[in-house]
């Protein structure tokens, strides 16, 4: 059984960069056939897409985040990451990470539980 | 910036049938976007329902189904059961990208 789990600091100081690693067991992050996302949400509101890596590590982003987002895969760990950088307290919210099944009809199989990220003094 | 619509809102009654709906700025949603649908239930992380329009998981209840409708993409349920009760996403691919509908918040009453 495929298992993700978030992990990181649950309270980050504005302008400084929010660091969440994405735990994978029962599964290989260097599989072909699958690529792995971060998506957020803000209490009470919808889901965002933040970005993907695929495994060969090239990554997609959304356009919104304007730069300020790196995914990064560690295959040794078996495990990939999330960078935010200069946050504010617009992105508290919950981060999911998650696995997409591709190429081919592609679609969203596991997600890990979600972790809180509070921007705060 | 893409803009996924969706219906803020809906009601149905138990045995009932509800259509939700999911809308692109760009014009209309065809196959060629792949449209996934999930349900999220209050503190859990979204379940996947339909995949590529109209593909159910092994996991997907046969009441829920996924096509296009009106330039839109559409996820029906039939014979709603009081625990489809939850808020539901859209997901829409944009060639390398992807965004989110807003969200319908379902209501079983």
């Amino acid at each position: 059984q495929v298992q993700l789990q978030e992990s990181g600091p649950g309270l980050v100081k504005p302008s400084q960069t929010l660091s969440l690693t994405c735990t994978v067991s029962g599964g290989s992050i260097n599989s072909g056939s699958y690529y792995w996302s971060w998506i957020r949400q803000p209490a009470g509101e919808g889901l965002e897409w933040i970005g993907r890596i695929y495994t060969s590590g090239s990554t997609n982003y959304n356009p919104s985040l304007k730069s300020r987002a790196t995914i990064s895969a560690d295959t040794s760990k078996n495990r990939f990451s999330l960078k935010l950088s200069s946050v504010t307290a617009a992105d508290t919210a919950v981060y999911y990470c998650a696995r997409v099944h591709c190429p081919g009809d592609c679609y969203y199989d596991y997600w890990g539980q979600g972790t809180l990220v509070s921007v705060s003094s | 910036q893409t803009v996924v619509t969706q219906e803020p809102s809906l009601t149905v009654s138990p045995g009932g049938t509800v259509t939700l709906t999911c809308a692109s700025s760009t014009g209309p949603v065809t196959s060629g976007y792949y449209t996934n649908w999930f349900q999220q239930k209050p503190g859990q992380a979204p379940r996947a329902l339909i995949y590529s329009t109209s593909n159910k998981h092994s996991w997907t209840p046969a009441r829920f189904s996924g096509s296009l409708l009106g330039g839109k993409a559409a996820l029906t349920l039939s014979g709603v059961q009081p625990e489809d009760e939850a808020d539901y996403y859209c997901l829409v691919y944009y060639g390398g990208g992807q965004v989110f509908g807003g969200g319908t918040k379902l209501t079983v009453l």
